[in-house]
């Protein structure tokens, strides 16, 4: 299920360290941003969103930052886990529709 | 069976080859997507169904021909491919809600590994 091919950027992080991860987006006529994590061989899976009205969300570990005068989107990762390893994907649902529009990713690697 | 299944998980296929994708979800949802990941683009979509009807059509070449069943199934015909379609192609299926309702989010099946010789 990896994006095998493409250049992604990657991030290298030690265990127990934090991880950001940054999105810049263009749409701004956008309902939901939303961040996705892919691990090999599988296909994406739902990490947390945010909607366009909110600056702040958090989850377990997670915290999406969401600044919509730069059109920028963040994920940070609390003491990251050799099982956060994967590539990462920011989405945004626009106005109106159903489907997403995914970014090119970032892999996020994790090292013990 | 959980969640959203595809199969093959694997294919490999010519040029003049007819083959089927096939999507199934478990989660009683009435939304269900095609998605493709390719080697030199981010995942990008293909055609959405909501209640068995298209509404969304990527501008998606007639090679690939959507079938749309029951909420439950999805399929991808493919006929005539070219060796630049090989990719990823992703299922997902959500749960859709009145419009200003939560994110309905949107579950990946694994997807299907296609190459075209």
């Amino acid at each position: 299920g990896e994006s095998v091919g493409l250049h992604l950027p990657t991030l290298s992080v030690q265990e127990g360290d934090n991880s950001i991860i940054n999105c810049a987006y263009s749409n701004s006529a956008s309902d939901y941003f939303i961040w996705y994590k892919q691990e090999s061989g599988k296909g994406p899976q739902f990490i947390i969103d945010i909607r366009s009205n909110m600056d702040k969300r958090q989850g377990q570990r997670v915290t999406v930052l969401l600044n919509k005068t730069v059109k920028h989107l963040s994920l940070q990762i609390a003491a990251t886990q050799p099982g956060d390893s994967a590539v990462y994907f920011c989405a945004y649902q626009g106005t109106g529709r159903r489907a997403l529009t995914f970014g090119s990713g970032t892999r996020l690697q994790v090292q013990p | 069976e959980t969640g959203v299944t595809q199969t093959p998980r694997h294919l490999v296929m010519g040029m003049t080859n007819k083959k089927s994708l096939k999507c199934e979800q478990h989660l009683g949802h009435n939304a269900m997507y095609w998605y493709k990941q390719s080697a030199k683009k981010p995942l990008e979509l293909m055609f959405v169904y909501n209640f068995k009807e298209q509404t969304e059509n990527n501008s998606v070449p007639s090679r690939f021909s959507p079938e749309c069943p029951n909420s439950s199934h999805l399929f991808l015909h493919l006929h005539t491919l070219q060796p630049e379609d090989s990719a990823l192609y992703l299922c997902a299926s959500s749960q859709e809600r009145a419009r200003g309702a939560a994110y309905n989010e949107q579950f990946f099946g694994p997807g299907t590994r296609l190459t075209v010789l």
